[in-house]
């Protein structure tokens, strides 16, 4: 059980296009997903907090108008990296957790390349 | 101060020896932490979760958790080649969110 699905699970987009991926639980409610972000040869850098139904929280330095995340059911979260940059280019992992639970699963993550 | 410390190796050992894994942390409020391991191109997967000082064991991999001296530690007996990836110490803080340290590179040498 607590599988994670993503989708897409590699993109390649034109800079200045909007990409948005899709994190899903698929045999379990999750109550609050997380999103990061990871540069090569980098650690899991924490982007945002999402909880079912609510306004995701977002780490400093990470431009909520730019990463748009919306947490509209208990299984599904999604990203949308707007107008993006060959800066944004980037593996995008999420996670999900269930309410009073400690751990968390994660997402096979998305290769975002911005040409 | 980085919040979740670890030693980036390489760390090399041979097949069959113990590969030692470190982490210090900052927050002294954290009660709970993860060893994540993570193979290149591929998200992380979950191996020890810890959250009483001591030693926890789980076939070949025991985690350490040292509140005190705010470390935490991996150990691998019998380390394989197909244990080569990258470790990724992890916490979660006071907010209830989890974060990680750098990782460190392991390679196990046959």
């Amino acid at each position: 059980g607590a599988v994670v699905s993503q989708h897409p699970s590699r993109v390649i987009c034109k800079s200045g296009t909007s990409v948005k991926i899709e994190c899903r639980s698929l045999d379990f409610q999750a109550t609050t997903m997380f999103w990061y972000r990871q540069f090569p040869k980098k650690s899991l850098m924490l982007m945002a907090t999402s909880n079912e139904g609510s306004k995701a929280t977002y780490e400093q330095g990470v431009e909520k108008d730019k990463f748009l995340i919306n947490h509209a059911s208990l299984t599904l979260s999604t990203l949308t990296v707007t107008s993006a940059h060959p800066e944004d280019s980037s593996f995008y992992i999420c996670s999900a957790r269930v309410l009073g639970d400690n751990e968390q699963f994660f997402g096979p993550g998305t290769r975002l390349t911005v040409l | 101060q980085k919040e979740v410390e670890q030693n980036s190796g390489p760390l090399s050992v041979p097949e069959g020896a113990i590969a030692s894994l470190n982490c210090t942390y900052s927050d002294r409020v954290s009660q709970s932490f993860f060893w994540y391991r993570q193979y290149s191109g591929k998200s992380p997967e979950l191996i020890m979760s810890i959250y009483s000082n001591g030693d926890k064991e789980d076939g070949r991999f025991t985690a350490q958790l040292n509140k005190a001296s705010q470390y935490v530690s991996l150990l691998i007996r019998d380390s394989q080649p197909s244990d080569s990836a990258t470790y990724l110490c992890a916490l979660k803080t006071s907010y209830d969110k989890v974060i990680f340290g750098p990782g460190t590179s392991l390679s196990v040498i046959p």
